[in-house]
């Protein structure tokens, strides 16, 4: 139980089009999930943290505009990279809580690459 | 959030056990520890979660002292399929979720 599933896998886009990016919790409700970017051999960045029903919070210096997270329910949220650019490209990779669960651990997706052309 | 400090890498041999050290000096009373497992393009996986003193389940354990100003993960055993890098996270815990920072991590190489 508790997996996280994310499509596209891998994405290639031109530059200035937009992508979309789902996050699924498969097998538990997820009020909160979180939307991370990794550079290669980087360590993650939180970008936001996305609420059901709410407006996502997001980290300073990440663009709300650029980056537009959609939590419309329970078990599936989106990020939308808009007018992506080449150094959009990277790993974005989201998690999901699952309340009430064992060591209130974060269940990350398995990460979707974008590569902008 | 608590910032961590991690070695950026370590090497060991099959079989070996090996204990990879964090610092967390600025830990707040609410924060939790936890530490989370990376392989290439794939998301962290979570390996152990402690508050204080010792925690251990069936992949690791995890000693924490009683300043809680650092973490020890400790890998019994380790095998080829244990290279990857260790997240050592510091967070609250707040409805149900632990909000964290990701810190440099440790490469750990195993050797045949």
């Amino acid at each position: 139980g508790a997996v996280v599933s994310q499509h596209p896998s891998r994405v290639i886009c031109k530059s200035g089009t937009s992508v979309k990016i789902e996050c699924r919790s498969l097998d538990f409700q997820a009020t909160t999930m979180f939307w991370y970017r990794q550079f290669p051999k980087k360590s993650l960045m939180l970008m936001a943290t996305s609420n059901e029903g709410s407006k996502a919070t997001y980290e300073q210096g990440v663009e709300k505009d650029k980056f537009l997270i959609n939590h419309a329910s329970l078990t599936l949220s989106t990020l939308t990279v808009t007018s992506a650019h080449p150094e959009d490209s990277s790993f974005y990779i989201c998690s999901a809580g699952r309340l009430a669960g064992v060591d209130n651990e974060q269940f990350f997706g398995p990460g979707t690459r974008l590569t902008v052309l | 959030l608590a910032k961590t400090t991690q070695p950026i890498s370590m090497d060991s041999y099959e079989g070996q056990e090996v204990n990879i050290t964090c610092s967390h000096n600025n830990i707040a009373t609410n924060d939790y520890i936890t530490w989370y497992q990376q392989f290439p393009s794939q998301g962290p996986r979570f390996i152990i979660q402690g508050y204080k003193t010792k925690v251990t389940n069936e992949v690791a354990s995890l000693f924490i002292p009683a300043d809680r100003k650092s973490s020890t993960l400790s890998l019994p055993r380790v095998s080829l399929s244990d290279t990857a890098v260790y997240y050592c996270l510091v967070g609250e815990i707040s409805g149900g979720y632990q909000k964290v920072t990701f810190g440099t991590g440790t490469k750990l190489q195993v050797i045949p």
